[in-house]
């Protein structure tokens, strides 16, 4: 069966970075692409970007740009994703998601990793 | 940027009725619009996409319809598990991206 599985939870300083991966199982990894989001506390859904696991081309919200990457491993099917300049506001959920490519279109992601909540704070 | 805007906030049903969510497109997604069940601590289950066609082992209760700017999620007859936080979420971006509305939450009246 499907499954993402994401790395666990931690506590960052403000300026540092964080490195969240997302290993899947049960497809086959390059014919979906994940997708990456987060949640703060008691808020809504918010879009980071995606990474077309066949290609490797990418797309981040205009919001990320800059500080944001998102890589894969074809040898261990795992996506990750790695931001920087960690602030308070980072401080959230995050989540990556499976979906389809196709027709132009970035389909809803039909598979969600687990999160990984990551708090930033002195 | 396509703002998604949803209404009510906060839906109080009781068991075994109707609840009907919308949603609202800043401009036109086509049919390209998806339905979302989260629950506290978990991550967002896909329900709806493509405006209306239920996702794998999604119950027939949930129905979605709408197309253009104006869509709605029907659960015909509420059961307890189905008490949660509903977000519709547009796909229809070039380069792809994904926008969410702020959600609805459904509660025990």
């Amino acid at each position: 069966q499907v499954h993402l599985l994401q790395s666990g939870g931690e506590l960052k300083k403000p300026g540092a970075s964080l490195n969240v991966s997302c290993r899947a199982s049960g497809y086959t990894f390059n014919t979906y692409g994940i997708a990456w989001l987060r949640q703060a506390p008691g808020q809504g859904l918010e879009w980071m970007g995606w990474i077309n696991t066949y290609t490797g081309s990418t797309n981040y919200a205009q919001k990320f740009q800059g500080r944001v990457a998102m890589t894969k491993d074809m040898s261990t099917n795992t996506a990750y994703m790695e931001l920087k300049g960690l602030t308070s506001d980072d401080t959230a959920v995050y989540y990556c998601a499976r979906a389809r490519f196709y027709d132009f279109l970035l389909r809803p992601g039909d598979f969600w990793g687990q999160g990984t909540l990551v708090v930033v704070s002195s | 940027e396509i703002v998604m805007t949803q209404s009510p906030a906060t839906l109080s049903v009781s068991p075994g009725e109707r609840a009907t969510l919308s949603c609202r497109a800043s401009q036109s997604v086509s049919g390209n619009l998806a339905w979302f069940q989260q629950k506290p601590g978990q991550a967002p289950r896909l329900l709806i996409y493509d405006a209306s066609t239920r996702a794998t082992d999604i119950p027939a209760r949930f129905s979605g319809s709408g197309s253009g700017t104006d869509f709605s999620l029907t659960i015909s007859s509420l059961e307890s598990e189905d008490f949660a936080v509903y977000y519709c979420q547009q796909y229809n971006n070039w380069p792809p991206a994904w926008t969410f509305g702020q959600g609805t939450k459904v509660e025990i009246k």
